[in-house]
């Protein structure tokens, strides 16, 4: 069965300090890794997708990279509005579906 | 461009009630997959519509049904409400070459 692990759980950063959110993953035959933001109450919102280990992604402060094993979320410089959870998923094999991990929430301080 | 759109935005139940979620996809979308996401947790998997059918289902009991409309537009249905069942029911919309773009989800609260 796909697994998705995402670390850490929470993490807390002052305005400015660049850090990374990891995602591990344990799929049959990856065909696909979704990084998604979500905001409290609402739907996930679409940021990368990366299909092959080495594929690197840029939007704005945010930038995705993939492994064979793992993907990390590069947050540079970021500001109070980044505050989110940030979720990875898989697709896997002949699967459609996305298997997610249990997210990250990232609080910006000022 | 109108994302995709789900109603009602909240609802709440008893326990033993049936619901009905709805569900429009991002213009030029063919595929609706539903999820469920309980506080904390990364949304779960409960099944994929495509062409009027259910194309994959996960771990979910019977009680969780589903019907998609020639117009790509889908239901979800659950019966027997459980205290459980409480989650936010979130609709994505997909073409094959694309990922999912979820909707603002439908907060259902069963007491």
């Amino acid at each position: 069965e796909d697994q998705v692990t995402q670390s850490p759980e929470a993490l807390r950063l002052q305005e400015g300090e660049s850090s990374s959110l990891n995602c591990s993953y344990t799929v049959s035959g990856l065909r696909g890794l979704f990084w998604y933001r979500q905001d409290p109450g609402k739907g996930p919102e679409f940021l990368f997708t990366l299909y092959s280990a080495g594929e690197e992604k840029e939007k704005e402060r945010l930038k995705a990279t993939l492994t064979k094993k793992e993907s990390f979320l590069h947050i540079t410089a970021p500001k109070p509005e980044d505050s989110a959870t940030y979720l990875c998923a898989c697709v896997s094999g002949t699967a459609s579906k996305l298997t997610f991990g249990t997210g990250t929430r990232l609080q910006v301080m000022l | 461009d109108a994302g995709v759109t789900q109603s009602p935005t909240h609802l709440i139940k008893t326990r033993g009630q049936q619901v009905t979620l709805r569900c429009s996809p991002k213009s030029g979308h063919d595929t609706v997959s539903w999820y469920q996401q309980a506080l904390g947790q990364g949304p779960q998997f409960i099944f994929q519509y495509y062409e009027e059918e259910e194309r994959q289902r996960g771990n979910f009991p019977d009680r969780f049904s589903g019907h998609q409309f020639p117009n790509y537009s889908s239901e979800l249905n659950v019966n027997a409400l459980l205290l459980g069942d409480s989650a936010l029911y979130l609709c994505a919309s997909s073409l094959v070459s694309t990922g999912e773009y979820f909707g603002p989800g439908t907060r259902l609260t069963v007491l």
